[in-house]
């Protein structure tokens, strides 16, 4: 099974500041990776996936993300924070080949102060 | 994409009751799941809903204390039985079709007193 590790439990930064939350997994063959977004009293939202292809991937509300084999991470970054974007960020990772079932790190929590 | 209900949306429960979450998908998914959040923590997978079967149980949580039901592709409870104030948490509800990607419930924030 996968393992993910989010280094930073908080994040803050200041309102229209670039911002990159770290993510790394467990080594694997072949692996599927999710960012997902939890705002205060809400469910996750899926923010973007990696499944194969572009390493780079985009996804909503202007993040991105980057697969690098070679370091097993998958960073998320944005180049400029609004104070909307303050909340709980969770990387998750889930074998190719294997379950629907990812496994999700610690969560980060984005602030952004005006 | 699929749209998922929660209900109720937040508990306040005594403990040694029971209380049971609905969760409903606006459209057939494959699977189920539930999982736990505590404060300040990640998500921990309870089990997995299976359609017409007993559900798929993580290490650490047993069908007395969390029964499942699915009686078809939208709809799943989670019970939450004999509660203490151990099992405050968010409760999550999510499914997934066929692209690994999850969908996710709102949430049931349970207290227990």
């Amino acid at each position: 099974a996968q393992s993910v590790t989010q280094l930073d439990s908080q994040v803050p930064v200041f309102e229209e500041a670039p911002v990159e939350l770290r993510c790394n997994y467990s080594s694997s063959v072949s692996v599927y990776l999710f960012w997902y977004v939890q705002y205060p009293n809400q469910g996750l939202q899926l923010l973007l996936k990696y499944l194969s292809g572009s390493t780079l991937v985009k996804g909503i509300n202007g993040f991105e993300a980057e697969f690098n084999k070679s370091q097993t991470s998958f960073h998320l970054r944005k180049p400029s924070v609004h104070i909307s974007d303050t909340a709980e960020y969770f990387c998750a990772a889930s074998s190719s080949g294997g379950s629907y079932i990812p496994t999700f790190g610690r969560g980060t929590s984005l602030i952004v102060h005006p | 994409s699929a749209v998922i209900s929660q209900k109720p949306s937040r508990d306040i429960c005594q403990r040694g009751t029971s209380l049971t979450i609905q969760c409903q998908v606006d459209s057939q998914v494959t699977m189920m799941f539930w999982y736990r959040q505590q404060p300040g923590q990640s998500l921990t997978l309870i089990a997995t809903a299976n359609q017409g079967s007993e559900a798929t149980y993580e290490s650490g949580f047993v069908i007395d204390k969390f029964p499942i039901s699915r009686p078809n592709l939208t709809f799943s409870t989670l019970t939450v039985s004999n509660m203490s104030p151990e099992d405050s948490s968010i409760y999550l509800c999510s499914a997934a079709r066929d692209s690994y990607e999850q969908f996710f419930g709102p949430g049931t924030r349970l207290t227990v007193l």
